[in-house]
């Protein structure tokens, strides 16, 4: 299995708190993702990372920022949690951006419910 | 119509059964077409890539039809270890480039 953690696992806040997410991983892999999986809905791209300090936005960024510093890290930040933003959510990693190669390997995930 | 659509399921079949799976997608310009596979609670796994020859890869058959924007998986000899929910991936270039998902077809093998 691919080297992708998340943290923390499980987290319950409550709504207006701010809220960051972590995905570590070991493969230095170049681009890194962030999903949400909701019911009735496949999985939505959030913000994606293309190398050290260079991120763009996806699907669903709104109320969402992210960051990453190190190869290895790219950290997902709710600035200010709404109910709406309870989900799971899945950390990605590829080697390349593009092309049949484009395999993902995904993180185990983080279930967060906003009260 | 929706980006990637696949039959809403769930599956329910009888260990040894062959199962088919259903995907369309509308972007006539995407480039590449993945199966994964999702265990309850669980993140998603590549199961097989889709090449427009169609591949197999023992008891799974993947098959792409471009003209009609249509990808199909068929399982044969169904184990109990296939229940999983199976999701349809689209990569599409579109500003930046991305995998899409469908909503996912669950599996149920049951003995």
């Amino acid at each position: 299995d691919a080297g992708i953690t998340q943290s923390p696992r499980h987290k319950v806040t409550e709504t207006g708190t701010p809220v960051t997410l972590r995905c570590h991983q070991t493969e230095n892999h170049r681009y890194m993702y962030w999903y949400r999986q909701d019911p009735g809905h496949g999985l939505r791209l959030i913000h994606y990372s293309y190398g050290v300090k260079d991120t763009d936005k996806g699907e669903v960024s709104d109320g969402y920022s992210v960051s990453r510093s190190k190869t290895e890290d790219f950290l997902l930040t709710l600035e200010s949690a709404t109910s709406s933003q309870t989900s799971v959510y899945f950390c990605a990693i590829s080697e390349t951006g593009t092309g049949i190669s484009n395999e993902q390997f995904f993180g185990p995930g983080t279930r967060l419910t906003v009260l | 119509r929706k980006e990637v659509e696949q039959d809403p399921g769930p599956f329910n079949v009888p260990e040894g059964a062959t199962v088919a799976f259903n995907c369309t997608y509308s972007n006539s310009a995407s480039q590449s077409f993945f199966w994964y596979r999702q265990d309850c609670r669980k993140e998603p796994k590549l199961l097989m890539s889709v090449y427009s020859s169609g591949n197999e890869d023992g008891r799974f058959t993947a098959q792409l039809n471009r003209a009609s924007q249509y990808i199909s998986l068929l399982i044969r000899d169904s184990k109990l270890s296939d229940s999983a929910t199976y999701l349809c991936v689209v990569f599409s270039l579109r500003g930046y480039s991305t995998l899409t998902f469908g909503k996912g077809t669950m599996l149920l093998v049951s003995p």
